[in-house]
């Protein structure tokens, strides 16, 4: 069976810090990836998606950036955080068939900015 | 431009039928997604409408409306459980998809 994992699950960090989350998708191949933000009473943000290696569309400019080294392991960075990056960060993915379309997520980052 | 429209806060009662509505606007349509998102985790999956009709999945159901650009997510025999977050979401030509902010079901005894 398809499993998703991302870390870590909280952490705090200092504005203008650097950020790594990562995530890795098993039991399956040439998975969609996507990187989501959830604020409070608001909805998912699309952040990052990708479609294979190195492939990699952004859906807003922002200092966060995204890279996909591995088929099934996608990361999102920032060199610098800013206190609007604080929020909850949903790493998912789908299967390449863009018909379902339906998402599955990994249990989530929450980021606190101080 | 593309919205989605659901109500911010819902209450119900144990055992008791509740109906979450959402009215969407997207620039082309490739399917209506309800999502369950219990505080704290992750969303998972519940349904998805493409074509006109109520789809049922259990206590679940989920109805489209394309003319209208409207569904809604029907939940039966509520139970306890239930309290979490109901997010729609809309597929645009682009099969891109485009949330709701979510609404939040509480169940009371």
């Amino acid at each position: 069976s398809q499993t998703i994992h991302q870390w870590p699950a909280t952490l705090v960090q200092p504005v203008g810090s650097p950020l790594s989350l990562e995530c890795t998708v098993e039991g399956t191949s040439n998975p969609n990836l996507y990187w989501y933000r959830q604020a409070a009473g608001r909805g998912l943000q699309l952040l990052f998606y990708s479609v294979g290696i190195g492939q990699i569309s952004s859906e807003v400019p922002q200092n966060l950036s995204a890279s996909r080294p591995q088929d099934r392991q996608f990361i999102l960075s920032s060199k610098k955080l800013l206190l609007s990056d604080s929020g909850f960060y949903l790493c998912a993915w789908s299967v390449a068939d863009r018909v379902t379309g339906e998402l599955f997520f990994g249990e989530g980052s929450r980021l606190t900015v101080l | 431009g593309q919205n989605i429209d659901q109500p911010t806060e819902m209450t119900a009662t144990e055992g008791a039928i509740v109906q979450i509505n959402c009215t969407y606007q997207t620039s082309g349509f490739n399917g209506l997604f309800w999502y369950q998102q219990h505080a704290g985790e992750a969303p998972t999956f519940l349904s998805y409408n493409v074509l006109d009709g109520l789809e049922e999945k259990g206590r679940f159901s989920s109805f489209l409306s394309r003319s209208k650009g409207y569904s809604y997510l029907l939940l039966k025999e509520l139970q306890m459980k239930d309290s979490a977050s109901y997010l729609c979401a809309g597929m645009d030509s682009n099969y891109q998809l485009i949330w709701g902010a979510g609404t939040k079901l509480i169940i009371k005894p």
